[in-house]
Order: C-alpha cells, then structure tokens, then sequence
C-alpha cells in the first residue's frame, strides 16, 4: 500500500523557520496538503494542491514541492504553531493516504 | 456556516454494533464528498473510506474494506459509519470531514478542509 513519510519530530526556537518534509513515490503525480492538529482538536487544512493557503491561514504557512518530496514550512514560528503536522495525498487507484505525522515542538 | 456536527460519544461492549453520524450543514451536501478518518489513542490519522453522497459512490482503504460499512442519506445530508461487530481495537476517535476535490476528478485526489468535531468510541469489555 502507498506511504507517505515524515519526521517523527521537529524542534525550533521561536521566530525561526520550521520545515516538514513528507515523501512518497507518487507525489510528483499527486498534489499534497497539510494539516495542522493541536491536542484535543480536530485536524485544520493549512496548505492544498502543494503550496496553496486556505483563507484564515497566516502567511507564514507555506507549502513546495521538489520531485518525491513535499516541504510544510512555517516562517517566523510562534509558539501557538506547536502542534502535530499530517501530509496528505491519494495514490493513483484514488485511495487518499495520511503520512505519520511531525510533532513540532516550539523550544 | 459550513459545518459538520458529529454524534455523541460511544460506550460498547466487543461484538456490539454501532453507526456514528455525521451531519452536514450550510453547503451542498450531494456536491462535495464526506470521508471518515481514525485516530487512536495517541496516534496519528488514518483515511478509513469516502462517499459521494450525491450517488453513493463509496471507496474504502483496503485497511478498512470489510471491517466498517460508510453510507449516506442525502435526504437529512447525514453521513454514516458503522460496525457489526466490534473490537476493542476500535477504541478511537472517529472524525468526518467534506472531501474537496481541487483538481475536480476523484482519482486527482482532494483534500478535507471541513472537519466535524470527532466521535470518541470506547469499546472494552
């Protein structure tokens, strides 16, 4: 079955630049899109179709794409940005795959 | 306002059965598709199936194809999840949420960008 792959953990200190990696092999064939979920809520869309941002996310949020590799990075990162990190994609049969997930730990 | 409300939490017994709902709300419910999406205890998402409801086209993941049954009635734009017989190891939390579909085919994937606020089952003997 398809994967996607991410870190298990990121680390950085505020006003720095966070950056989550997810690969997987079908990914310069599918887009890709993230989501941000802190504890006790539901998942939020932060980044579709690669690198586009959702109304009511801050521009700090982006999104790119370099072969079988996509990249969540967060600029200028707050401490409100702590949270867990899921990439997102389908595989060519249209079954829609979840990567591990990051923590990202705000130092 | 576009929302998803999902039922109550759950308390069962292993080979009781179960359906959790999903009701959409300020949008066209037959023109977006609802997936469902577990995540246990302390664990990351897993991408359980979808459904159209605007004809009930249905794809499960292979993980799950068997093991839960996804349905809808578009006359009340409710979405369903449910079991026969369930395990303990279905103890999670059940999200649903609207399939947006950017690239406008299915099979170009999409992406949830509505959640409904979770459905926490508990099966334990």
């Amino acid at each position: 079955s398809y994967e996607l792959t991410q870190p298990p953990s990121v680390s950085v200190s505020p006003g720095q630049t966070a950056r989550i990696t997810c690969s997987g092999d079908a990914l310069p064939k599918q887009y890709a899109y993230w989501y941000q979920q802190k504890p006790g809520q539901a998942p939020v869309l932060v980044i579709y179709k690669d690198s586009e941002r959702p109304s009511g996310i801050p521009e700090r949020f982006s999104g790119s794409s370099s072969g079988t590799t996509v990249t969540l990075t967060i600029s200028g990162v707050q401490a409100e940005d702590e949270a867990d990190y899921y990439c997102q994609s389908a595989d060519s049969s249209g079954i829609w795959v979840f990567g591990g997930g990051t923590k990202l730990t705000v130092l | 306002e576009v929302q998803l409300v999902q039922s109550g939490a759950e308390v069962k017994k292993p080979g009781e059965s179960l359906k959790i709902s999903c009701k959409g709300s300020g949008y066209s419910f037959t023109s977006y598709w609802i997936g469902w999406v577990r995540q246990m205890p302390g664990k990351g998402l897993e991408w359980m199936g979808i459904i159209y409801p605007g004809d009930s086209d249905t794809r499960y993941s292979p993980s799950f194809q068997g093991q839960v049954t996804i349905s809808a009635d578009k006359s009340i734009s409710t979405a369903y999840l449910q079991w026969s017989s369930l395990k303990a190891s279905d103890t999670a939390m059940y999200y649903c949420a609207r399939g947006a579909l950017y690239s406008g085919s299915y099979l170009e994937g999409g992406a949830f960008d509505i959640w409904g606020q979770g459905t926490m089952v508990t099966v334990s003997s």
